[in-house]
């Protein structure tokens, strides 16, 4: 079974850091794209970063360019988040997700507010 | 970026009837290999997105054949022939063929 497990997600002051993992299990980690998805509270869903197999490759939507980087550890099957610069509009659960275009599976999110 | 417009984005229907969401894209999404990278998730109060459709129309493993989608090019729809009550959530629609990927703003379902 395919479960994808975040963590990290914590109250933050604006401008601060955070980083948040996702442990993947029952698939092959190394033969998947990862990918972050957020939601604000009580809104949709935005795309944050996606993650080639081997990290050779990654993406970001415009506004967390600079701030956000994705990385992956293969051997240890995890997906991560640096956030840096944090903004109040980066308030937001935090998905993990497998795949990009076709992304299939998702975590159940965890919790990240930028807030004084 | 693409724009994803769905409606209506409120969709109050009696169970057993049939209900019907629109997603339009401000550009077709018609990939360069052919492939047209339209995906619908459904997201119940409290859970996270499931995929229920990929590429305009394949339904997922476990996904009731009561959903289905169609479409081309810029015009999308999720049908669902006769609501249930475990079909209250709200539905998105998602485009996987222009970077930044992005989601339609979501269909509330309920039951009227």
């Amino acid at each position: 079974e395919v479960q994808l497990v975040e963590s990290g997600g914590d109250l933050v002051q604006p401008g601060g850091s955070l980083r948040l993992s996702c442990a993947a299990s029952g698939f092959t980690f190394s033969s998947h794209w990862m990918s972050w998805v957020r939601q604000a509270p009580g809104k949709g869903l935005q795309w944050v970063a996606n993650i080639k197999e081997d990290g050779s490759e990654k993406y970001y939507v415009d506004s967390v360019k600079g701030r956000f980087t994705i990385s992956r550890d293969n051997a240890k099957n995890s997906l991560y988040l640096e956030m840096n610069s944090l903004r109040a509009e980066d308030t937001a659960l935090y998905y993990c997700a497998r795949g990009y275009y076709l992304t299939d599976y998702w975590g159940q999110g965890t919790l990240v507010t930028v807030s004084s | 970026d693409v724009v994803m417009t769905q409606s209506p984005l409120s969709l109050p229907v009696t169970l057993g009837q049939p209900a019907s969401i629109s997603c339009n894209s401000s550009q077709s999404l018609v990939y360069s290999d052919g492939n047209t990278f339209l995906n619908w998730f459904q997201q119940r109060p409290g859970q996270s997105p499931r995929r229920l459709i990929y590429k305009v129309s394949n339904r997922d493993s476990g996904v009731p054949d009561r959903f289905s989608g169609s479409g081309s090019g810029t015009d999308f729809t999720l049908k669902i022939s006769g609501v249930e009550a475990e079909d209250v959530a709200v539905y998105y629609c998602m485009q996987g063929t222009h970077w930044p990927y992005t989601f339609g703003q979501g269909t509330k379902l309920e039951i009227k």
